[in-house]
């Protein structure tokens, strides 16, 4: 599976957009990008996930450069809830649906 | 739906003790998986199941087995504790193979001293 770089951590004011950033330069044809969350001694939660064109769900959008080398997350209206470990994996459709995690970014949402 | 639940939510261990980590899912998912997390790491993959009767290794599976003898339940077996197994384990399920999300359990902590 391709490697994932995100910056360890960022704030975000309540009540703003958080853009959370994710290379994947090496990443091939059929991986998709996929975005985990995982709040304070809780499970791992789904987000969104796509391919290469921008996809929004009620939780997030994501949008995926045109060369597919990065993607970013967005939250459009960050709550304190959103404070959380948010992970990009990069895998493919059919990989058995392993899931391989690295050290994410840790969003502080401030009020 | 209940989703994924895991008992018990503690453990402390001592070494060379056993124990099962018990992981239950009521969505009739076919895949089921466990990880490890170990404080301020990712979840690492342990092992997971396509199915009842079927398992396999996934990136740290020394020190433990499993079982899947039903589509709900997917055992984790700790036969020897040591002090390296200390961490927090997920369990998760997911339908299918095809992109399906995964989900997850409330996590077990265990500290084996």
């Amino acid at each position: 599976d391709a490697k994932t770089t995100q910056p360890p951590s960022m704030d975000c004011a309540e009540g703003r957009a958080a853009n959370l950033p994710c290379n994947h330069s090496t990443i091939s044809g059929n991986e998709y990008v996929y975005w985990y969350r995982q709040i304070h001694s809780q499970g791992p939660q789904y987000i969104i996930h796509g391919l290469k064109n921008n996809e929004t769900n009620e939780m997030a959008s994501l949008i995926i450069t045109e060369d597919r080398k990065s993607s970013t997350l967005i939250l459009p209206h960050a709550t304190l809830r959103d404070t959380a470990v948010y992970y990009c994996i990069v895998r493919p459709l059919n990989a058995g649906n392993m899931l391989t995690f690295g050290g994410g970014t840790r969003l502080m949402v401030k009020p | 739906n209940a989703g994924v639940t895991q008992t018990p939510k503690f453990r402390i261990l001592k070494i060379g003790q056993s124990m099962t980590l018990q992981c239950t899912q009521d969505m009739n998912h076919n895949y089921m998986y466990w990880y490890r997390q170990d404080p301020g790491m990712g979840l690492k993959l342990i092992y997971y199941s396509v199915g009842a009767g079927i398992t396999d290794k996934g990136e740290v599976p020394n020190g433990y087995n499993v079982s899947r003898s039903t589509t709900e339940d997917f055992p984790l077996r700790l036969e020897l504790a040591a002090p390296s197994q200390t961490s927090v384990y997920f369990c998760a399920s997911s339908y299918s193979r095809e992109g399906e999300t995964q989900y997850f359990g409330p996590g077990t902590r265990l500290l084996v001293l």
